[in-house]
């Protein structure tokens, strides 16, 4: 069956450090790939996606490109700020004859520090 | 103008009670969902309504019962609560007609504590 893993956390970092999260998936299908972001106290978010292959996700400086020859929808931002302290989500929804199927990760958190 | 909203924020109860969660959507999907998110954060899907229609029941106790009145709203009833109850419960909603990629909309969840 389909499934999303993604790098364990917590990740810490310096305010300003380049940020990558690691995500890889197994699909039968052609999934469209997601990174979503939970903030202390709240539900998760959209952050960006991809719906095919070679697609680039882009928001808030985070990009995410979407590899079907590594299956992989790794997650970067160039400068991490202390307002991304968060945990991501990648996940992966596929059509398939009952509907659509969403897949989460375990999720990844990170830490900025001032 | 809140997109999807649940009711109640938190709900502490004793072990033994039924309760209930409340979730309404303004956002014209069709399609409603349930999560379990433990205290590791982990989110595990529970119950999918497609059109007030369950379309996925992931192995829950049936303790856990969902309603759908209508399209935009979905309801969530637990009797006979349990201490492994404890957990953030997050109502989600999203188009899935044709053309649609599945992107999920969240509530603020629901904190369930049972003592």
């Amino acid at each position: 069956g389909d499934s999303v893993t993604q790098m364990e956390g917590p990740v810490t970092l310096s305010e300003e450090a380049f940020l990558t999260i690691n995500c890889t998936y197994t699909a039968t299908g052609y999934p469209s790939l997601f990174w979503y972001v939970q903030y202390p106290g709240e539900g998760l978010q959209l952050l960006l996606k991809a719906t095919k292959a070679d697609d680039k996700g882009s928001n808030k400086g985070f990009e995410a490109t979407y590899r079907k020859e590594t299956t992989s929808f790794h997650l970067e931002k160039g400068s991490v700020q202390v307002s991304d302290s968060a945990v991501y989500f990648c996940a992966l929804s596929d059509r398939g004859t009952g509907g659509f199927k969403t897949i989460f990760g375990a999720g990844t958190r990170l830490f900025v520090k001032a | 103008d809140t997109a999807v909203s649940q009711t109640p924020k938190y709900l502490v109860t004793q072990m033994g009670n039924d309760k209930s969660i409340k979730c309404e959507q303004n956002l014209g999907h069709d399609t409603m969902y349930w999560y379990k998110q433990d205290s590791k954060k982990f989110l595990k899907i529970m119950f999918s309504y497609n059109n007030k229609e369950l379309i996925i029941n992931e192995t829950v106790p049936n303790r856990f019962s969902p309603k759908s009145p209508d399209k935009a709203h979905l309801n969530l009833h637990i009797n006979s609560l349990e201490l492994g109850d404890s957990a953030v419960y997050f109502c989600a909603s999203s188009h899935t007609g044709t053309g649609s990629t599945d992107t999920q909309y969240f509530g603020p969840g629901t904190r369930l504590t049972v003592l």
